[in-house]
């Protein structure tokens, strides 16, 4: 069974331009959640899709991020216009519906992206 | 809030050493313990888990015991090994509300030495 991927494993760009973060979780998990560790620090959350709708967005930095998972399968996380704080390592992972309160989230190999 | 806490890294031993990775956490209700690591160039995996107070989890010689008195959880190993190298994060999972969002500490890296 194939894990979580993620693409690309890694991303520079410059300063106001827009990048696209995809994530491809574990076929058959509804659950969808992103998450970012910026400057070696601690592991934030970003979102939480169930299947194509938002479950939990309150780890959104600002409306520069925009996640989609139309159809309830792959997910994207689009950065526009991208900041120098973007940086760092994105990471997804994916999780049955019916895990409930101790559910395994298994987690992609990152994003690495620098924002210069 | 829901918060946790790790000890400062990196962490260096030498093989065969005993390891412990302090954890701390704070939280409201009832939460779940975790322990992630990331090896070079991978992603997360489950280390062990508790669901409850009390409860030990262990996999792969490692071991954690959810304290709720102490609210602590801290990884051991009796004996660690080069290929235990890598970025150990302990987490937790809010026991109220209808969340599935993990909170993580900062991470402690460990080297180990042979």
């Amino acid at each position: 069974e194939a894990g979580v991927t993620q693409f690309p494993s890694h991303s520079v760009i410059e300063k106001g331009q827009t990048v696209t973060l995809r994530c491809d979780p574990i076929s058959g998990h509804d659950n969808l959640y992103w998450y970012r560790r910026v400057m070696g620090k601690e592991i934030k959350f970003l979102l939480h899709f169930v299947k194509e709708s938002k479950q939990d967005e309150s780890g959104m930095p600002n409306n520069r991020f925009l996640a989609e998972r139309t159809g309830g399968t792959y997910s994207t996380l689009k950065v526009q216009p991208a900041e120098l704080e973007d940086s760092g390592v994105y990471f997804c992972a994916s999780s049955p519906l019916a895990g409930g309160p101790t559910e395994t989230q298994y987690f992609g190999p990152g994003t690495r992206l620098l924002v210069l | 809030g829901n918060s946790v806490t790790q000890m400062e890294g990196p962490v260096t031993l030498s093989e065969e050493a005993f390891l412990t990775i302090n954890c701390t956490y704070t939280a409201t209700g009832y939460p779940s313990l975790f322990w992630y690591v990331q090896y070079p160039g991978e992603g997360l995996q489950l280390l062990l888990k508790a669901t409850k107070a009390d409860d030990k989890g262990s996999n792969k010689g490692f071991e954690a015991t959810y304290r709720k008195e102490t609210t602590s959880f801290h990884l051991e190993k009796g004996s660690v090994q080069v290929s235990d190298s890598a970025v150990y994060f302990c987490a937790l999972r809010p026991g109220s509300g209808n969340t599935g969002k993990l909170i993580f500490g900062q991470g402690t890296t460990l080297q180990v030495k042979p």
